[in-house]
């Protein structure tokens, strides 16, 4: 199975700072990377497909790139929406996987 | 609107079996795969499993396989997870998801083209306790 970690598992950070969340899988997986946010109590939404697609109604502050092993998540202004934790997950071999997850909260 | 509409959930004892459900509505079923997704309460997302449109393509986490069948009716736009023998570990959030793709993995494992999940139900909740 291809393992997923991130990193950090949490982080606060204050509005409009800058964030970036790295998860990193046990094996090549290309391109074939999504991230998502989920709120307490809601379920998981699509932030960025393939490892740097914009899903359709996400704002653009939020951005995704690497490729291969390692990739990065990046908020380029941390709003008040958007503290939330979040999940990469590989979709490139079954079992399909996600990584641990990186809470972001208020400082 | 796509919506995703899961039911089913509930308290059960260890080792009964428990349907769970998923109504979907908004788009063309039969077009896409389909996955169940898990987390316990307070802990992180674990994919369950996965089917493609047409059920010739199934898989599972290797903690569910032998226990858990995924199933499909495209004539009715449903989506079910049947789960046998449940264990105190199986206790979560199920989540019901839509892929981008029509299909799911080739006989070696490898996802057939891109994937993502998009929307997710609003979950169930499987309590498994005696």
């Amino acid at each position: 199975d291809i393992q997923m970690t991130q990193s950090p598992s949490s982080l606060s950070a204050s509005v409009g700072d800058r964030v970036t969340i790295t998860c990193r899988a046990s094996q090549s997986i290309a391109t074939y990377l999504n991230w998502y946010q989920q709120k307490p109590g809601k379920a998981p939404r699509l932030l960025i497909y393939a490892a740097s697609n914009l899903h359709s109604g996400v704002p653009s502050r939020f951005s995704g790139s690497g490729s291969g092993t390692d990739f990065t998540l990046t908020i380029s202004s941390l709003q008040p929406e958007d503290f939330a934790t979040y999940y990469c997950q590989q979709c490139y071999y079954s079992p399909l996987t996600f990584g641990p997850g990186t809470k972001v909260d208020i400082k | 609107e796509v919506q995703l509409v899961e039911s089913g959930g509930g308290l059960v004892q260890p080792g009964r079996s428990l349907r769970l459900s998923c109504a979907v509505s908004g788009f063309i079923f039969d077009d896409y795969a389909m996955h169940w997704v898990r987390q316990v309460p307070g802990k992180g997302l674990e994919w369950v499993s996965g089917i493609s449109w047409n059920s010739g393509s199934i898989g599972y986490a290797d903690s569910v396989k032998g226990r858990f069948t995924i199933s499909r009716d495209n004539a009715n736009n449903s989506l079910h997870l049947q789960m046998n023998s449940l264990r105190a570990g199986d206790t979560a959030f199920y989540y019901c998801v839509k892929d981008i793709a029509s299909s799911f993995s080739d006989s070696s494992g490898y996802l057939i083209g891109e994937s993502w999940f998009d929307p997710w139900g609003q979950g169930t909740l499987v309590t498994v306790s005696s």
